[in-house]
């Protein structure tokens, strides 16, 4: 069984500043790592995607993964108030079709 | 286009009844999913089917059953509907292990 954790939310942060999103999980075997977006009501968004050790940068957002750490998080730049949602970690092995999710941190940009 | 799609939106019925829930997804992807998310936000895999097979069925009631006529299509009956039912019921698709697409999901409502 997989487990993925999440920093418990809410998350707030003033507009123009930096949100940052801490997930771990148990398998040492994952192999892929997904960030989705899930504004209130609607279905989750992929947001990020991230398969090697690093960093991965996509226009203001930038996911960073430590498999020796066992960890990923989620960098949002020049937060803005349309980025206010729940963030979704969620994680799979090569193999396994079956993605295991975090319970998800609410992130809220202050105007 | 619409990528993945559900029908109903929302579904309001009464304890007892049974109801089908359709999903469909134009991407040419080979696998769909369900999902539940509860009260609390928690998104759980159902059900997952690769090209019309059942490859994931996790411990859910057999009231539950899944049914797929081809790989663009996904539908979901559920008998005796029950209060606990009530959920938001989303479906998604991928091609093999990748990247999960979610459909608008499914509010149900049981009285």
């Amino acid at each position: 069984q997989k487990e993925v954790e999440q920093n418990s939310g809410p998350l707030s942060v003033p507009e123009g500043a930096i949100a940052s999103l801490n997930c771990t999980y148990s398998d040492r075997g994952s192999q892929s790592f997904f960030w989705y977006r899930q504004y209130s009501g609607k279905s989750p968004e992929l947001i990020m995607s991230i398969y090697s050790n690093g960093d991965k940068e996509d226009g203001r957002f930038t996911a960073q993964l430590n498999k020796a750490s066992q960890y990923v998080s989620l960098l949002i730049r020049d937060s803005q108030p349309s980025d206010s949602a729940t963030y979704l970690c969620a994680v799979n092995s090569l193999s396994d079709y079956k993605l295991s999710f975090g319970a998800g941190t609410t992130v809220t940009v202050r105007a | 286009d619409t990528a993945v799609s559900q029908t109903p939106k929302y579904l309001v019925t009464q304890m007892g009844n049974d109801k089908s829930i359709k999903c469909e997804q134009n991407l040419g992807h080979d696998t769909m999913y369900w999902y539940k998310q509860d009260s609390k936000k928690f998104l759980k895999i159902m059900f997952s089917y690769n090209n019309k097979e059942l490859i994931i069925n996790e411990t859910v009631p057999n009231r539950f059953s899944p049914k797929s006529p081809d790989k663009a299509h996904l539908n979901l009956h559920i008998n005796s509907l029950e209060l606990g039912d009530s959920a938001v019921y989303f479906c998604a698709s991928s091609q093999r292990y990748n990247e999960q697409f979610f459909g608008p999901g499914t509010r149900l409502t049981v009285l």
